[in-house]
């Protein structure tokens, strides 16, 4: 089936725009997570999606970083006023959520963002 | 309070020789443990699991890895490297239920022909 599909792959945009990026899990994954990625960096948590309820917010920068999820499927990840330490790459992961213990995460190929 | 330490940031072998990539766990609950592969400019491609059967689990592409809970060790191995398994590698623990993963920092492999 169907993997997790992150568009678009590459952006590149100016200083102080704003951009959007989004993850479509899944089918029937009710779990989903959004992770920053710098360059030579690990994986950094920004977000967890349960159903469209976000529990773990804890790893979002700064008030300018947002998500949201609706109908339990795709999320949408959006960055205000871009700054040039926003440029990464930002991975999208599903999983089949709680009650299904030890299943795995499943990642997209990311979106690659570039601040000018 | 639960964290991974992988041991190596950086290892390099030779095409034909073993790989040892080395992760730590800590956990206060029984865990589920993972092992991803990243090539480069692609997301993360799940490699094995352990989900509390077997202690030695194998994975995709020849790769292994054995839970030790003596040592809190989840190391993975594989007897013989090839050229496209340079990648980085991340162990990654959770705990049943709880959807919570928490990650290693990475380690690179390089494999030399």
């Amino acid at each position: 089936g169907a993997g997790v599909s992150q568009s678009p792959s590459n952006k590149v945009t100016e200083k102080g725009k704003d951009v959007e990026l989004r993850c479509d899990p899944i089918s029937g994954h009710t779990a989903l997570y959004w992770y920053r990625q710098s360059l030579g960096q690990g994986l950094e948590f920004l977000i967890y999606f349960q159903g469209n309820s976000a529990p773990d917010k804890s790893g979002l920068p700064s008030d300018r970083f947002s998500a949201e999820r609706t109908g339990g499927s795709v999320s949408t990840l959006t960055i205000q006023r871009t700054q040039q330490e926003d440029s990464a790459v930002y991975l999208c992961a599903s999983s089949p959520g709680a009650g299904y213990s030890n299943q795995p995460q499943h990642f997209g190929d990311g979106t690659r963002l570039s601040i000018l | 309070a639960q964290s991974v330490t992988q041991l190596d940031s950086h290892v390099s072998v030779s095409e034909g020789t073993p790989v040892l990539l080395r992760c730590n766990y800590s956990s206060s609950y029984s865990p589920s443990l993972f092992w991803y592969v990243q090539h480069p400019n692609k997301g993360l491609q799940l490699l094995l699991k352990y989900t509390s059967a077997a202690t030695l689990v194998k994975g995709i592409n020849g790769f292994e890895a054995e839970f030790k809970k003596s040592e809190t060790s989840f190391h993975l191995t594989k007897p013989s490297a090839h050229m496209s398994d340079a990648a980085e590698y991340f162990c990654v623990v959770t705990l049943d239920n709880f959807n919570k993963f928490y990650f290693g920092s990475g380690t690179k492999l390089n494999v030399k022909p």
